[in-house]
This record gives structure tokens, C-alpha cells and sequence, in this order.
């Protein structure tokens, strides 16, 4: 079974200040991808990784795939309290018969104070 | 506005009652999914389907019985349910079945689901 773990579980922070958030497994994924959920709403795509030590970044955004593609994280830069919200992970493997599967990670809760 | 919409939004039942919840999407899609996301557990992908046939089950109790009469619609069919079952649940399409790792997957808004 593959499993990302995810921290920290909750942050709270000011706005204008700076935050990691960090998926870490000990499985290898072909992609990973991160997602932010709004209070009532479904998780919306943000970013896929693809290649070991990828990094890409989205306005004040920056995502990281790390070399050995077991790890990421994603790094916001003076967060602001529309960045609010649950970010998601989720690593991608080959089930067979010609797909692939996402596993998810339990989320970070994100609380930017105006 | 991801162009996949769930009805109802909230729904409370009692565990005896029997309900059905619903999904459609608007953008030509093939793949389609239903996942539980629950307090303090990972989203769990319950069932896929691809052009209307089942492909995955991932050991969900009878309890719950998917639906799939088109490509664009999906139903959940709950029956008996407990209360441990109370969760959001979340369906989402992709173009196809998830032949590639950067496909992506688009969400509906869920239903947020209350069983007494």
C-alpha cells in the first residue's frame, strides 16, 4: 500500500508571511500532484510534478519534486487569506491494465490571518 | 466552476432510509469516479467507471451501489447505512481512464452526507 504523509496536519499563520508545506512517502510515483480544497467545494487541480527535482512554480506558488520522485513540497511566498484552504497531494502509480492510480495524502489545513 | 455538478449538496438520513446521490459532468469526459473523503483519513476512490463500465471497486461495502447509465451522469445508491458512513462524498471525470500520470481529474463540489 501506498501511502503520502503529509505535514503539517494544520498551520496558521499571518498574512505576509512565508510557509512550507511538505508529501513525503517511501514509494516511488510517476507524477504527483498537489490540489486545493475550499471550505464546501471540490479539490481543483494546482500543479503536476513529473520529473525527479522538478520544480514549478505558480505566482507565489513554488512546488518541488524531489530527485528520487518520493517527496514534494510547495512553498508560498507572503501568503495572503486567499490561499486559505486544504492542500492536497496525491502521488500517481501504475495499477496495471494500462492505468494509473492516485493515492492521496490527508491534507494541510492552511488558515491565512488577515 | 469545474463543469461536474452533484446533487444534493447536504443530505441527512436515517439509517434505515434509502437515497441516491448524483453526478453529471459537462465536458465529454469517459472516466468517471466516486471518492469518500472523511475527517482525518485520505480521500478514498470507491468505485470507476469508463465509458459506462465498471472498473474498479475498491472493496466498498454492498451498502453503497453505484450507477453509471451514460457517460455524462453517475449515481450513488445508498441503503442501510451506518453512521461511520457520514463523509463527504466527492465524484470527479477525466477525459479517459487514467492512461497517462498527468491526467487530471476535475472534482465535483460534493455532498456532504449525515447518516443519524
Amino acid at each position: 500500500t501506498q501511502l503520502l504523509e503529509q505535514s503539517p496536519q494544520f498551520l496558521s499563520i499571518q498574512e505576509g508571511e512565508n510557509l512550507t508545506v511538505y508529501c513525503n512517502s517511501s514509494s516511488v510515483f510517476s507524477s504527483l500532484q498537489w490540489y486545493r480544497q475550499e471550505p464546501g467545494e471540490g479539490p481543483v487541480l494546482l500543479v503536476t510534478v513529473v520529473t525527479g527535482g522538478e520544480v514549478k512554480k505558480l505566482k507565489r506558488l513554488t512546488f518541488q519534486f524531489g530527485d528520487a520522485r518520493k517527496d514534494s513540497s510547495l512553498h508560498i511566498t507572503a501568503a495572503q487569506p486567499g490561499d486559505t484552504g486544504l492542500y492536497l497531494c496525491a502521488g500517481a502509480a501504475y495499477s496495471g491494465a494500462g492505468s494509473y492510480q492516485l493515492t492521496f495524502g490527508k491534507g494541510t489545513k492552511l488558515s491565512v490571518i488577515p | 466552476e469545474t463543469g461536474v455538478t452533484q446533487t444534493p449538496r447536504h443530505l441527512v438520513m436515517g439509517m434505515t432510509n434509502k437515497k441516491s446521490l448524483k453526478c453529471e459532468q459537462h465536458l465529454g469526459h469517459n472516466a468517471m469516479y466516486w471518492y469518500k473523503q472523511s475527517a482525518k483519513k485520505p480521500l478514498e476512490l470507491m468505485f470507476v467507471y469508463s465509458l459506462e463500465e465498471r472498473v474498479e471497486n475498491n472493496s466498498v461495502p454492498s451498502r453503497f451501489s453505484p450507477e453509471c447509465p451514460n457517460s455524462s451522469h453517475l449515481f450513488l445508491h445508498l441503503h442501510t447505512l451506518q453512521p461511520e458512513d457520514s463523509a463527504l462524498y466527492l465524484c470527479a471525470s477525466s477525459q479517459d481512464l487514467w492512461g497517462f500520470s498527468t491526467d487530471t481529474q476535475y472534482f465535483g463540489p460534493g455532498t456532504r452526507l449525515t447518516v443519524l
